[in-house]
């Protein structure tokens, strides 16, 4: 079974500019999550999304957004750009069934200068 | 105050050595918690999942949660290279969005 895939792997983008980061899960898997992983705060959960719904959002600003289709994938966009953006960002997959373990894609790297 | 706290490390220890690897957290709803693995550059892979309190051993590697002190461990029996990561642990309530410990970089010395 092929893993939960992300694209792209690295981007550079400047400040005030937007992105968009994609995200395909686990095949059968149909919640996704987004983390942002910085090395001052670690891994932080910035939203899920189930069967095109956000579930769960963390405690991030209105500039980060996500959605998700209806064949799982899931995209995330940040907005106006700001330097404190560059971070690895994280999608989990979760099975929703038993333990609910999450499974992580590789990851974005994003760069802001 | 996060809602879990690591221990930063680095930790370097010599091949064989038993690591031990350990957090607190401060949210007395979490009920599931996790141990990950992260290499460079790739993203984190679950070692070992728990529910409540208790001892789960895999292979080399076993997990403890006291609920009532609110600590999780991770210990590493003969300790190899191939461990050398960062290690994360993770905690959540019945929610799927885990608080992850900002982790702990480990180094095996062959």
């Amino acid at each position: 079974k092929a893993g939960v895939t992300q694209t792209p792997r690295y981007l550079i983008k400047t400040r005030g500019q937007q992105v968009t980061l994609s995200c395909s899960p686990i095949s059968g898997h149909r919640s996704v999550s987004w983390y942002q992983q910085t090395p001052g705060q670690g891994l932080q959960f910035l939203f899920e999304y189930f069967s095109e719904t956000q579930r769960n959002k963390g405690n991030f600003p209105g500039r980060f957004s996500g959605r998700q289709f209806s064949n799982s994938r899931s995209e995330m966009n940040v907005s106006t750009l700001e330097l404190g953006d560059s971070a690895l960002y994280l999608c989990a997959s979760t099975q929703n069934s038993g333990r609910n373990e999450q499974f992580f894609g590789p990851g974005t790297r994003l760069t802001v200068l | 105050q996060k809602e879990v706290e690591q221990d930063p490390g680095p930790l370097s220890v010599p091949e064989g050595a038993i690591v031990s690897l350990n957090c607190t957290y401060s949210n007395s709803a979490f009920q599931y918690f996790m141990w990950y693995r992260q290499y460079s550059r790739k993203g984190p892979e679950l070692l070992m999942y728990t529910y409540s309190s208790g001892n789960k051993e895999d292979g080399r590697f076993t997990a403890q949660v006291d609920k009532s002190s609110k600590y999780i461990s991770l210990f590493i029996r003969d300790s190899q290279p191939s461990d050398s990561a960062t290690y994360l642990c993770a905690s959540r309530t019945g929610a799927n969005n885990l608080f992850f410990g900002t982790g702990t970089r480990l180094t095996v010395i062959p």
